[in-house]
């Protein structure tokens, strides 16, 4: 089966960095996706990590451990406009079509 | 570039009816994939179409069916609606590749908002 874990919801302050973690367990894995989707609209694309290590994207960076089955997320410098919802997801082969999505982590940031 | 657009925006049906989405993808894409999400949870992967065929599925009945046209948009079917088909509808295109190391993106389009009554 498919299981991914992140947690449900998280606060942090406007400026301050946060780490969203991610573990999951799958049958099959290629990549790990992250998404950011604001209420009633639809994910947009974060980041995408097939090799361990660091990505780095600006204010974003994306860490994956596939022998731990663990990523996280790490936003710096928080703006209030980061306030959303922040979606891992495990794509299990070359196509990116075939993702599994965790349940999300929804992040407020507050003044 | 009008990116993944999706009609209608938001639907209502009553349970035992059945329900037409569509889906145009963005320009230069050639593969669509249609999710499912439900209020507070993650997407859930319904199907994917490349070349006019089901390429993959999820764990999805029989009622979601789907067709994609040689202009690479793509329709989502569902048969005989459930309270629990309630949710928004994505999809979403990419350009399919199977270099392991690389990956396209997948964009997604806004959504359909379907009530089930």
């Amino acid at each position: 089966g498919q299981n991914i874990d992140q947690p449900t919801e998280m606060t942090a302050t406007e400026g301050a960095i946060v780490q969203i973690n991610c573990t999951y367990q799958t049958s099959g894995f290629n990549g790990l996706f992250w998404y950011q989707q604001h209420a009633g609209e639809a994910p947009t694309f974060l980041s995408y990590n097939v090799l361990d290590g660091l990505e780095e994207k600006g204010r974003f960076s994306s860490f994956l451990s596939r022998s731990k089955g663990y990523s996280y997320l790490l936003l710096k410098e928080l703006q209030m406009k980061d306030s959303a919802s922040y979606l891992c997801a495990v794509s299990l082969n070359t196509n990116a079509g075939k993702s599994t999505f965790g349940d999300g982590t929804t992040l407020t940031v507050k003044p | 570039d009008a990116g993944v657009t999706q009609s209608p925006t938001h639907l209502i049906k009553t349970r035992g009816q059945q329900v037409t989405l569509r889906c145009s993808p963005k320009s230069g894409h050639d593969t669509v994939s249609w999710y499912q999400q439900a209020l507070g949870q993650g997407p859930q992967f319904i199907f994917q179409y490349y070349e006019e065929e089901e390429r993959q599925r999820g764990n999805f009945p029989d009622r979601f069916s789907g067709h994609q046209f040689p202009n690479y948009s793509s329709e989502l079917n569902v048969n005989a609606l459930l309270l629990g088909d309630s949710a928004l509808y994505l999809c979403a295109s990419t350009l399919l590749t199977r270099d392991r190391l690389s990956y396209n993106e997948q964009f997604f389009g806004p959504g359909t908002r379907l009530t089930v009554l």
